[in-house]
């Protein structure tokens, strides 16, 4: 299947700060989705990207297919971006998912 | 609203129990998934349902069955042959099991003593 590597694993933001997610991806892929997950363990959609770049408000992502890597932009980021960010590539039949980027952001 | 829905929230079992996890959508999504995650990791996926009758094995299905007699519906049972069967549970859907975006219900955390 296909190999998925996030950096860091771990990232600590002062509020208002902005940040960089990356995923890296062994292979080609169909499709890649962002989530993150919340305290309570629900992963929510961020993004459905496999090529190009997207933005939702203060979060933007980019894919570049051709060099299997996808961004998570976050900017001036709030104590309420907490949590595990996922990156999932879908190859051979599944989605495949990362280990995680913990993000922690302080007031 | 459409969505899925997972319950029960929390499960407490004893050893050698089988113990039955309910996932529900209503998306009107053909495809649906259940994945294990384990603290600190990502998701890996146990079992997926193409359509009604239908479901395939994924990477970690030794220990667990599935039935998919509804279109809204996929129940996973966590079998007494699992051995690690503590853990949190997502059950997930998406139009087809193609490069479908997928969407994932709340989740059950099962601890099994």
């Amino acid at each position: 299947g296909i190999q998925v590597e996030q950096s860091p694993p771990d990232l600590i933001l002062q509020e208002g700060a902005n940040s960089t997610l990356r995923c890296n991806f062994s292979d080609s892929v169909n499709n890649l989705q962002w989530f993150h997950q919340n305290p309570w363990g629900q992963l929510i959609n961020l993004f459905y990207i496999p090529s190009g770049t997207k933005q939702n408000g203060r979060l933007s992502a980019t894919t570049v297919a051709t060099e299997r890597y996808s961004l998570l932009y976050i900017s001036s980021s709030q104590t309420t971006d907490s949590g595990v960010y996922f990156c999932a590539a879908f190859g051979d039949y599944k989605l495949s998912f990362g280990a995680g980027t913990t993000v922690t952001v302080r007031a | 609203d459409g969505g899925i829905t997972q319950s029960p929230k929390y499960l407490f079992r004893k050893e050698g129990q089988n113990v039955t996890l309910s996932c529900e959508q209503n998306l009107n999504h053909d495809a649906m998934y259940w994945y294990r995650q384990d603290p600190g990791q990502g998701l890996r996926l146990i079992y997926y349902s193409q359509i009604v009758n239908d479901f395939q094995k994924g990477d970690i299905a030794e220990g667990y069955s599935v039935s998919r007699e509804k279109k809204e519906s996929f129940p996973l049972t966590v079998t007494s042959a699992q051995k690690n069967p503590t853990a949190f549970y997502l059950c997930a859907s998406s139009h087809g099991t193609g490069s479908y975006e997928q969407y994932f219900g709340p989740g059950t955390r099962l601890t099994v003593t």
